[in-house]
């Protein structure tokens, strides 16, 4: 059965600042997802790892990801107010003929920029 | 991406009633799922429902209490039945577009008294 683990789970950062959101799993995961969720709104797909190495890069946001260390990161560079969000990541164990899976979540990390 | 919208986008319902939430994407899609979001907290996955076949349940979930239909490739509800105060939750139905891309519903939100 697959876990995920975020940290932290809570982030207070001031602006301009870099800093990183770590996401482990436990087991094998075919593809490690990166979400945004503004209070009271949906989930923003943010970046989608497929491979070991696999880095994407959108704005001041990178995500990474390390399948041998079973390791994401989603790092932040230069942070400004409106990055202030709920950031999930979540694993999927399987593929079938449709696409992927359903999605396990990490606890999500509730970043808060101050200015 | 994809367009979904679900229906009603909140409610507010008694104990012991059901309530059936609709899902409606833009195109065809092969897989759908349906998430609960408890208040404060992460998703976690309900059910698998694919067309032409019974959804999928994960642990903890079970069909009576969450009855889902698909009948055709860009349609699904999710019924809680029986409803208690610990159903209150965001409700997400969400599909895959490709063979990786998953995109989230605006979700239901939902209340019980």
């Amino acid at each position: 059965e697959l876990k995920v683990e975020q940290n932290p789970l809570f982030l207070s950062m001031q602006e301009g600042k870099n800093y990183t959101i770590y996401c482990n799993y436990s087991t094998t995961s075919d593809r490690l997802y990166w979400y945004r969720q503004d209070p009271g709104k949906s989930l923003e797909s943010l970046f989608v790892l497929l491979s070991n190495g696999a880095v994407k890069q959108e704005g001041r946001l990178m995500a990474s990801l390390d399948t041998k260390a079973r390791l994401s990161t989603l790092h932040i560079t230069a942070a400004v107010h409106d990055l202030s969000a709920t950031y999930f990541c979540a694993g999927s164990q399987g593929y079938s003929g449709g696409g992927a899976d359903g999605l396990t979540f990490g606890k999500g990390t509730h970043l808060i920029i101050q200015p | 991406s994809a367009v979904i919208s679900q229906k009603p986008s909140r409610d507010i319902c008694q104990r012991g009633t059901s309530l059936t939430i609709q899902c409606q994407v833009d195109s065809q899609v092969t897989m759908m799922f349906w998430y609960r979001q408890q208040p404060g907290q992460s998703l976690t996955l309900i059910a698998t429902a694919n067309q032409g076949s019974e959804a999928t349940y994960e642990s903890g979930f079970v069909i009576d209490k969450f009855p889902i239909s698909r009948p055709n490739l860009t349609f699904s509800t999710l019924t809680v039945s029986n409803m208690s105060p610990e159903d209150s939750s965001i409700y997400l139905c969400s599909v895959t577009r490709g063979d990786y891309e998953q995109y989230f519903g605006p979700g239901t939100r939902l209340t019980v008294t």
